[in-house]
């Protein structure tokens, strides 16, 4: 099992809708979660952290479970420029540091 | 503030050939990260650095290595290029490694022939 996995999608929506994507991750001893957006032939960018008691950030909500060991994020009222890979990050704490990121969850809004 | 700059944005090399990249960042992180992407596999970690003088492996190493005689410079270099090495080529930074944001460049996309 891959550490840090994301459904590639894509994932089709009509403006207005409300998605969410799921990041599941393997290791308990993760410390902290991250999303960042991708658009095409660009470099990733910070999108939001992800707090254990969960955070929103306008449309953006973020969410952790740890008990069942996945992060969600959820987009309200999609707009076109939300079209992007979405990537999640998961980051452990302790010994040699890697951050692992998932493979990217492709979202595409359409009118 | 430029952030982190990357050098070249593109090349193109013939197999066996050796080429340096460049990572500059002008925000006095101390970690700098090299990445990988690829169709499908998302962002790999190569080699990463914590400071000055300071480098260690990350989870594809081979094929790669790397330099940090400066704080803000991170140099990744191939010394044999290899087809397999084709890709597209991400440098970050960040102040400290956990919780805390990963800058990144605008890339260097690689293809070996």
């Amino acid at each position: 099992r891959k550490e840090v996995e994301q459904d590639p999608g894509p994932f089709n929506v009509p403006e207005g809708a409300t998605v969410a994507f799921n990041c599941t991750y393997s290791n308990s001893a993760s410390q902290s979660f991250f999303w960042y957006r991708q658009d095409c032939r660009k470099e990733p960018k910070l999108l939001m952290s992800v707090y254990s008691s969960g955070n929103e950030d306008g449309r953006f909500t973020a969410q952790l479970n740890r008990a069942s060991q996945y992060i969600s994020l959820l987009i309200r009222d999609s707009k076109l420029s939300d079209s992007a890979t979405y990537l999640c990050v998961v980051n452990k704490s302790g010994g040699s540091y890697i951050p692992t990121f998932g493979r990217g969850t492709s979202l595409i809004v359409h009118p | 503030n430029a952030g982190v700059t990357q050098t070249p944005k593109f090349r193109v090399l013939k197999t066996g050939q050796s080429m340096t990249l460049l990572c500059a960042q002008d925000m006095n992180h101390e970690y700098m990260y090299w990445y990988r992407q690829d169709p499908g596999m998302g962002l790999r970690l190569i080699h990463y650095s914590v400071g000055e003088g300071t480098t260690a492996k990350g989870e594809v190493p081979d094929g790669y290595n790397v330099s940090r005689l400066k704080k803000q410079n991170f140099l990744l270099g191939l010394e044999s290029a290899a087809p397999s090495q084709t890709s597209v080529y991400f440098c970050a930074s960040s102040y400290s490694p956990f919780g805390d944001t990963q800058y990144f460049g605008p890339g260097t996309r690689l293809t070996v022939l």
